[in-house]
């Protein structure tokens, strides 16, 4: 079947770095996604990744490893405003999205 | 901007009528657009893919008869809520891509929550 496993909750501190992994089991993949969604709103979207290698963009990079099935979402210079959900998506071999469960980050003063 | 748009976004009907939810790409042509449901505290579940002209594909296990979906034409997709019931109250998105501009981003609606009392 296809999976994509990322972890439930994490804390951060403003001011800090933090790293939110995504592995992914799918049937054919054509790039991965990150979303943000804040608590009741849609999701917005943060990244995409099809190559190998590092995106940055501002303060979030996305870095993805094919031969893995292994993404990551780094996050610097956490603002209190970055509490919020963060979604990993897959695009499978139909350019249908697999979603993970999500990662709920809470970042502390 | 945003360029994917859903209305309404928030409703409350009552158990037993029918609620329509619109989403509309704003400045380009959706041949393909997506519906998603979200409980509270859960991921995105996806519903249907509406495909302009034609009956959309509906996931395994949803009522295709209960969420109705049409997408008249290239830039408005709607999903029908009928005989709503409170446990379809819940958050709906819509998400369309635009393959000519970057179809590697995926737009979504602003969302919709749906309370059926």
């Amino acid at each position: 079947g296809q999976n994509i496993d990322q972890p439930t909750e994490m804390t951060a501190t403003e001011g800090a770095i933090v790293q939110i992994n995504c592995t992914y089991q799918t049937s054919g993949f054509n790039g991965l996604f990150w979303y943000q969604q804040h608590a009741g709103e849609a999701p917005t979207f943060l990244s995409y990744n099809v190559l190998d290698g590092l995106e940055e963009k501002g303060r979030f990079s996305s870095f993805l490893s094919r031969s893995k099935g292994y993404s990551y979402l780094l996050l610097k210079e956490l603002q209190m405003k970055d509490s919020a959900s963060y979604l990993c998506a897959v695009s499978d071999s139909n350019y249908q999205l697999i979603w993970g469960a999500g990662t709920k980050l809470i970042i502390k003063p | 901007g945003a360029v994917v748009s859903q209305h309404p976004s928030r409703v409350i009907c009552k158990s037993g009528t029918s609620v329509k939810i619109e989403c509309r790409s704003l400045d380009f042509q959706a041949t393909t657009m997506f519906w998603y449901r979200q409980f509270p505290k859960q991921s995105l579940m996806l519903m249907a893919t509406s495909n302009e002209g034609s009956k959309a594909t509906y996931e395994q296990g949803v009522e295709k008869d209960k969420f109705l979906i049409n997408h008249a034409s290239l830039t408005l997709s709607t999903l029908t809520v009928t005989s709503a019931h409170p446990e379809d109250s819940s958050f709906y998105i819509c998400s369309a891509r635009d393959f000519a501009r970057d179809g590697n981003t995926i737009y979504f609606g602003e969302g919709s929550w749906l309370t059926v009392v």
